[in-house]
């Protein structure tokens, strides 16, 4: 059936380094994947996405990569920042009536 | 401020009573969708509504309903909790399904006991 794999499922950064989340996707069919960010006791909020006739998107110091051969996406966050420090998650839909999400990366920023 | 509000913030509940978590959304979006957020288990679809007057089960339907009146109203009912229905629960909207984001309400703490 279908499935999203995230991973790693914890990561920890140091300020001003790069951290890199990655999912891979099992139906072919997919075509859009959106990100989400999840700050402790907040709902999700989408902070970029990117759709299967692109192969990359950039928001200034987020970037969002698209293998769609071999099936994965990945999340760039550069520079990282103590704000930065939540829960990710990632998703995939092929515009049935729902997303396939990922299971998280809770992504710490070490000052 | 457009967007979506859930209701109440938080609950304590007994079991087998009902309930029912309001989402109302004044962002014209048609689809609208109930997940229930546990720990370690990231977001679990409960029911979804692709436009006004349709309702579709997700992952986890059993011992929930809801009814899609109209364009704005979303609520999810529990007809009679049960100690493993504690969760978040977070309501989202979509202008166009699932191929667009989502905006997610705040989310409703429920604790059934």
């Amino acid at each position: 059936g279908e499935n999203v794999e995230q991973h790693p499922s914890t990561l920890s950064v140091q300020e001003g380094d790069s951290a890199v989340i990655k999912c891979t996707y099992s139906d072919s069919a997919s075509n859009y994947f959106p990100w989400y960010k999840q700050e402790l006791g907040k709902r999700p909020q989408l902070i970029i996405d990117i759709r299967s006739n692109v192969g990359e998107k950039k928001d200034q110091r987020i970037a969002v990569t698209l293998n769609k051969t071999a099936k994965h996406f990945s999340l760039h966050i550069t520079e990282t920042q103590p704000e930065d420090s939540a829960v990710y998650f990632c998703a995939a839909s092929k515009g049935t009536y729902k997303y396939i999400f990922g299971t998280g990366t809770r992504l710490k920023v070490l000052a | 401020t457009a967007g979506i509000t859930q209701a109440p913030t938080s609950q304590i509940l007994a079991a087998g009573r009902s309930m029912t978590l309001r989402c109302t959304q004044d962002m014209r979006h048609n689809a609208m969708y109930w997940y229930r957020q546990d720990l370690g288990l990231g977001l679990r679809l409960i029911h979804y509504s692709n436009t006004a007057g349709t309702t579709g089960k997700g992952e986890v339907p059993d011992g929930y309903s809801v009814s899609r009146a109209n364009t704005d109203d979303f609520p999810l009912t529990l007809a009679s909790a049960v100690p493993s229905q504690t969760s978040v629960y977070f309501c989202a909207s979509s202008a166009q399904g699932s191929n667009y984001g989502y905006t997610f309400g705040s989310g409703t703490r429920l604790t059934v006991v």
